[in-house]
């Protein structure tokens, strides 16, 4: 089955670059989303990408596709206190369904 | 602009009541989901519905029920509620799109322990 991996942690200095890394198993992805989750709050979506892309920009993020390694990354840059929150990294999975496969999330500790 | 509305925030039951989980979105979606999140993990697919009077199931169906009976409400039964239920459910929707993009708006969610 599909299967989406995150590293659990990630903390940085405000004004540094994060990037977040996600990995996927399904090479039939054909769209592939970073969501924000703050805290008691629900998801929001932050970006996506489409499979024929390496790369999208978007103000502060940059989201990059290795469609070989099947490696998605996500690119914050100078990072501020409020982007701490969880990084989920999702793909679609079926088409019927039209449901999203989550990560376990990334927790991006900001520290000033 | 409400988007998807998700009642109540929090609640607390014992085991073997029942509740409901009430979901609306304003936005005339057509496909909506159930997704349940336990700590430290991503979420899971509990149901889904493709338009009003069409259910599925997902992942982890077993003890909840839905129903659509119009395109805004998307309701969550939990029957015999029991611990393996403590939870944090969250409510989405999404359009009918081309391909396989599929931008999911969430509702706030719904906290729920089971004692």
């Amino acid at each position: 089955g599909e299967d989406v991996e995150q590293s659990l942690f990630l903390s940085v200095r405000e004004g540094d670059s994060s990037v977040i890394n996600c990995t996927y198993t399904d090479s039939s992805s054909t769209y592939l989303y970073w969501y924000k989750q703050e805290p008691g709050a629900g998801l929001q979506l932050l970006t996506y990408i489409f499979s024929n892309m390496d790369m999208k920009q978007d103000q502060r993020l940059t989201v990059l596709l290795n469609k070989k390694d099947k490696h998605l990354s996500l690119r914050i840059a100078d990072t501020q206190t409020g982007d701490s929150a969880i990084y989920f990294c999702a793909e679609t999975s079926d088409m019927g369904r039209r449901a999203l496969t989550f990560g376990s999330g990334t927790r991006l500790q900001v520290q000033p | 602009n409400a988007g998807v509305t998700q009642t109540p925030k929090f609640r607390i039951l014992k085991i073997g009541q029942s509740m409901t989980l009430q979901c609306a979105q304003d936005m005339n979606h057509n496909y909506m989901y159930w997704y349940r999140q336990d700590p430290g993990m991503g979420l899971k697919l509990i149901y889904y519905s493709v338009g009003a009077g069409i259910t599925d199931k997902g992942e982890v169906p077993n003890g909840y029920n839905v129903s659509r009976s119009t395109t805004e409400d998307f309701p969550l039964r939990l029957e015999l509620a029991a611990p393996s239920q403590t939870s944090v459910y969250f409510c989405a929707s999404s359009y009918n799109e081309n391909g396989q993009k599929n931008i999911q708006y969430f509702g706030a969610g719904t906290r729920l322990s089971v004692l």
